[in-house]
């Protein structure tokens, strides 16, 4: 199975500052790879699929980039509402679909 | 509006059943494979299973299979989650999800169901 990590785990920031999460995999999933926003007690919002295409009415601070088993996610000129934990998800056709462990941006 | 609606969340025994549901609206269901992802309090995010847009292909996670079962009705534009053998392990809320087959990203989702398996 392929297993997924992310770094940090745990972030603080600024309004205004820039964040790069960072999502690893096992093996290689190509671009197959996606990022999600979730809020608490809310579900997950998709933000970025295929590595770096920004799912419709997704603020274009949101960015992604990498392929094979490195990938991250920018945010520009972190908002309010950007302070949530953020998730990456590989696909295989083998293994099916993993999430990462998650990332949570707090305001310092 | 696009919106998916989970139920029959609950309370149930170690070894027990509960039958989950999905109703979907705003979109054409029957175009759509469909998902269940869960969350167990405080952790992170896990696939469950999978179903295309017929109900003839049916993908679990390993730790499901043989006690789990995915199925749907697009006359009635539902998904469903039959659960057996219900593990402490298997506490959670469940989303159901659409699943794109151009991205294998999951862009719509419920608001969740909770299931908690406790004595």
């Amino acid at each position: 199975d392929i297993q997924m990590t992310q770094s940090p785990s745990t972030l603080s920031a600024s309004v205004g500052d820039t964040v790069i999460i960072t999502c690893r995999a096992s093996q290689s999933v190509k671009t197959w790879l996606a990022w999600y926003q979730q809020r608490p007690g809310k579900a997950p919002k998709l933000l970025i699929y295929k590595a770096s295409t920004l799912e419709s009415g997704v603020p274009s601070r949101f960015s992604g980039s990498g392929s094979g088993t490195e990938f991250t996610l920018t945010i520009s000129s972190l908002q309010p509402d950007d302070f949530a934990t953020y998730y990456c998800q590989q696909y295989n056709s083998y293994s099916g679909f993993t999430f990462g462990p998650g990332t949570r941006v707090d305001i310092k | 509006e696009v919106q998916l609606v989970e139920s029959g969340g609950g309370l149930v025994q170690p070894g027990g059943s509960l039958r989950l549901s999905c109703a979907a609206s705003g979109f054409t269901f029957s175009n759509n494979w469909m998902s269940w992802v869960r969350q167990a309090p405080g952790k992170g995010l896990q696939w469950v299973a999978n179903i295309k847009q017929d109900g003839s292909e049916k993908y679990y996670v390993e730790s499901v299979k043989g006690r789990f079962s995915i199925s749907r009705d697009n006359a009635k534009n539902s998904l469903y989650l039959e659960m057996n053998s219900l593990r402490d392990e298997d506490t959670a809320v469940y989303y159901c999800a659409t699943m794109s087959t151009s991205s294998y990203g999951f862009d719509i989702w419920g608001q969740g169901t909770m299931v908690t398996v406790s004595p």
